[in-house]
């Protein structure tokens, strides 16, 4: 069974790049489908933040495109997502998730971030 | 970016009732619509793709409708497991865009 796990600091400052992995099992990440990242801000607006592709293309939201990076290392079966110069509107919860055609169909469990001094 | 309007933002049911959720999108979506459903501290799991279809494992209480800017979900008897907030994603365009969510909870 397929299983996605995010991990990563709880607390990041202003200014600052948010850092986060995602520790996928059940499934090579190079096999198919696109890894995506998915946030949930306080409120429960959520905004589609970009995938890598099986074959490690990207694809961002153009809203986030000038801050942010998702990368991958195959070896460990993990993808990753960068976010730079975060403020307080960047406080949310992160979510990583297998993206089919259309949508997600397995998602992890989330792991919330706070952008705080 | 489509636009996602999710109406209503609360619903309170009884049991066994019948509700329903919806969500407008800003331009046609050509029934590229999946609803979601997420319980308190937990990943969100799929209910209905493509409109109307039904995921594997999802009881049949659940179904989808709709087409071009409007969508629904309906839960035909609502039951106590179903508490929780519901949200739809359109799967038409990049960037990829939520509904506001509803918040469901058993009166």
């Amino acid at each position: 069974e397929i299983q996605l796990q995010e991990s990563g600091p709880g607390l990041v400052k202003p200014s600052q790049s948010l850092s986060l992995t995602c520790s996928v099992t059940g499934y090579t990440i190079t096999s198919g489908y696109d890894w995506s990242w998915i946030r949930k801000f306080p409120g429960n607006k959520m905004e589609w933040m970009g995938y890598i592709s099986n074959s490690g293309s990207t694809n961002y939201n153009p809203s986030l495109k000038i801050r942010i990076s998702i990368t991958r290392d195959t070896s460990k079966n993990q993808f990753f997502l960068q976010l730079n110069s975060v403020t307080t509107e960047d406080t949310a919860t992160y979510y990583c998730a297998r993206w089919g055609r259309r949508y997600p169909h397995y998602w992890g469990q989330g792991v919330m971030v706070t952008v705080s001094s | 970016d489509i636009q996602m309007t999710q109406s209503p933002a609360s619903l309170s049911a009884s049991l066994g009732e019948t509700i329903s959720i919806e969500c407008r999108a800003s331009e046609d979506i050509y029934s590229n619509l999946a609803w979601y459903q997420q319980k308190s501290g937990k990943s969100p799991q799929l209910l209905i793709y493509a409109a109307n279809r039904l995921q594997d494992g999802v009881p049949s209480r659940f179904s989808g409708s709709g087409s071009g800017t409007q969508y629904s979900l309906k839960i035909s008897g609502m039951q106590p497991e179903d508490e929780g907030d519901y949200f739809c994603l359109q799967g038409s365009k990049f960037p990829r865009t939520f509904g506001g969510g509803t918040k469901l909870e058993l009166k």
